[in-house]
């Protein structure tokens, strides 16, 4: 079946050591989305690519990175997780921006900072 | 930055009873669509309704649209444990990723 990957599906990082969480996709979508969603909030785009093309929201630390190698798949980095990155990273899919496309969403991966 | 607003922010209902969930947003939309998430999962897409429809159903999910409030409404008829989640609405602004709102969290108890 067709889906977003992402793993891993818990991670466990120490105070200002990098971590890498990855996704990947098998529907082809050009768009893909990083989401940062912490406890009873709404998911919060951090940035997404539209094909190579990188499109950064403009309250998202620099603290955060992304890197989309090929269609497939895409990474966010975070070079020096603080205590406030603990959350819930999601992983989106679409088609398309325009045109009404909904996006598909991995199962998320759990990020501790420790 | 923050489109949509759901009210209630919490709902608990009886199973069998229906669940009608309020999404208000700001600015003029091309569609709105609602997902649902359980507990520790990534969003799944519900329903989808353009800007010129009123009204539109899937099984037992009834959404309607009205762009002279900016306001939209998720009805879940005969609810069921299973249907427990949180649910959100987002809007389509045009060529720009979707906008969230802050959701509602339904509990629905056996």
């Amino acid at each position: 079946d067709a889906m977003v990957i992402q793993n891993p599906r818990y991670q466990v990082t120490q105070f200002g050591k990098p971590v890498t969480l990855s996704c990947s996709q098998t529907l082809n979508h050009n768009v893909m989305y990083w989401y940062q969603q912490k406890s009873s909030q709404a998911p919060k785009l951090l940035f997404h690519y539209y094909d190579k093309d990188f499109n950064n929201e403009a309250d998202t630390p620099d603290n955060f990175q992304s890197r989309r190698p090929n269609t497939s798949f895409c990474f966010l980095d975070i070079r020096s997780p603080g205590l406030g990155d603990a959350a819930m990273y999601l992983c989106a899919t679409s088609r398309d921006i325009a045109q009404s496309y909904e996006q598909y969403f991995g199962p998320g991966t759990r990020l501790t900072v420790t | 930055s923050q489109q949509g607003e759901e009210d209630p922010q919490a709902l608990s209902i009886q199973e069998g009873e229906n669940a009608t969930m309020n999404c208000s947003y700001k600015t003029s939309i091309n569609n709105l669509q609602w997902y649902r998430q359980n507990s520790g999962r990534g969003l799944v897409h519900l329903i989808l309704i353009r800007s010129n429809e009123r009204e539109k159903h899937s099984g037992r999910l009834r959404v309607t649209l009205d762009t002279s409030k900016k306001s939209s409404s998720l009805l879940i008829t005969a609810s069921r444990a299973a249907d427990t989640a949180s649910y959100f609405c987002a809007t389509d602004q045009g060529n720009t990723p979707l906008v969230f709102g802050k959701g509602t969290r339904l509990s629905v108890i056996a």
